[in-house]
């Protein structure tokens, strides 16, 4: 049963805290992306990686927020410092490169209090 | 910059109905439309998917309809169930490169299906 994996699920955390989330992508899967989920915005790109590369991080506010690919099993998404505006639900999604078909994560709803 | 425009934000249908769903988009270069299906807790997940060199495409119940001069394409759920409901997105992405690329999302329909 191939599937994106994230942890946690769920975050509560404290203003200025750091937060790491955690995506194992689908195997043989060479491109990872990072969206954020609000009321407000709806589904946003953060950044993605291809072969573990970062190719665009333009949506990520560059100042506190940092994604990385250590390796090919596993990208992670940090805030250091976290801030109340960073609540929402982070979603994880992996593709292949010959198929934009993108398999997304069941997300990790993060509070920032 | 809102590169999807998705409409209606909310959508009533009674079982049975067809949904309908529309989004309009701008970039030119965007070649990738598909529409994906979220349940609350979960994911989305992908639905349907059309490339512009056809106008329509057709998977069981669900079809898209796309209008490469309108910059329009549009989601249809013949036979509407209950289960249906849940919230819709569509999305576009280009592929300057070649290969899987950012999905530019709208900003989602809430479907319910009455009964």
């Amino acid at each position: 049963d191939a599937r994106v994996t994230q942890t946690p699920r769920h975050k509560v955390t404290e203003m200025g805290q750091e937060v790491t989330m955690r995506c194992q992508p689908i195997l043989g899967h060479n491109t990872v992306f990072w969206y954020r989920q609000t009321m407000m915005q709806g589904l946003e790109l953060l950044a993605y990686f291809r072969n573990r590369a970062p190719l665009d991080d333009s949506g990520m506010p560059k100042d506190r927020f940092s994604a990385e690919m250590p390796d090919a099993t596993l990208a992670t998404l940090k805030i250091q410092p976290s801030e109340p505006r960073d609540s929402a639900v982070y979603f994880c999604a992996s593709g292949q490169t010959a198929n934009t078909e993108a398999f997304f994560g069941q997300g990790t709803r993060l509070t920032v209090v | 910059q809102q590169q999807v425009k998705q409409s209606p934000q909310s959508l009533i249908v009674q079982k049975g109905g067809i949904s309908i769903i529309n989004c309009a988009y701008e970039n030119t270069a965007f070649d990738y439309f598909p529409w994906y299906q979220q349940f609350p807790g979960k994911g989305p997940a992908l639905l349907i998917a059309i490339r512009p060199d056809v106008s329509e495409k057709k998977e069981g119940r669900f079809t898209i309809s796309f209008n490469k001069s309108a910059k329009q394409f549009s989601l249809h759920i013949m036979d509407s169930q209950p289960g249906d409901s849940a919230t819709y997105f569509c999305a576009a992405s280009g592929r300057p490169g070649g290969g899987a690329d950012g999905l530019t999302f709208g900003k989602g329909t809430h479907l319910i299906i009455q009964p």
